[in-house]
């Protein structure tokens, strides 16, 4: 299985308090991605990372930062949540940009967040 | 910008039977790739389609694309309880590194 760790697995926060979910990868892949899932909506890309400090907006990145100061750390950053934020967030890595690859995304465990 | 619809969203079959879930693209893209969630899990990979016309099989499940209709089909041979799971396709965005994902079609097989 990839190396992929997703904390915290479980929030519940209150409206307005910032929220920050982080992605530990042990593969040194590149690419580095974080979607939510809803139901009714299948999972909509937030942000992605092609890179340390190399990052791009993804379906649905309003509300939403993030920042990638090592190759293995990706983390998202709710500055002020909200309960449209309420979700199941997963992140993902892929191995493009390795020789061979085949572009397949692997994903963590998810966070669950609940804004109140 | 790139749309991904997978249908039916739902279906319900009987063990033994067979069907098809199909993934329609809007754009240009050769890579496609099927995903297979349980229930509060996270989603596990299941094929990967990196060209026109290839096909790929494993088990009772089969997945093929055609690029140039922005089609993908997982076909399911033979259903048994054990396959029942959200199923999505998701298309990378061709140069992009972005993964597009249908809304998943929830499938239940019945005993």
């Amino acid at each position: 299985d990839a190396g992929i760790t997703q904390s915290p697995r479980h929030k519940v926060t209150e409206t307005g308090t910032p929220v920050t979910l982080r992605c530990h990868q042990t593969e040194n892949h590149r690419y580095m991605y974080w979607y939510r899932q809803d139901p009714g909506h299948g999972l909509r890309l937030i942000h992605y990372s092609y890179g340390v400090k190399d990052t791009d907006k993804g379906e649905v990145s309003d509300g939403y930062s993030v920042s990638r100061s090592k190759t293995e750390d990706f983390l998202l950053t709710l500055e002020s949540a909200t309960s449209s934020q309420t979700s199941v967030y997963f992140c993902a890595i892929s191995d493009f940009a390795i020789a061979d690859h085949t572009g397949e995304l692997f994903f963590g465990e998810g966070s669950r967040l609940t804004v109140l | 910008e790139l749309k991904v619809e997978q249908n039916p969203l739902f279906l319900s079959m009987q063990e033994g039977k067979n069907y098809t879930i199909y993934c329609n693209y809007s754009t240009t893209s050769d890579r496609l790739y099927w995903y297979r969630q349980d229930p509060g899990k996270s989603l596990e990979s299941l094929f990967v389609l990196l060209s026109n016309g290839a096909v790929k099989q494993e088990g009772r499940l089969m997945a093929s694309l055609d690029t140039k209709a922005r089609l993908s089909t997982l076909h399911i041979t033979a259903a048994v309880h054990d396959l029942s799971a959200t199923y999505f396709c998701a298309v990378e965005t061709s140069g992009t590194y972005k993964y597009i994902f249908g809304t998943g079609t929830r499938l239940k097989v019945l005993a």
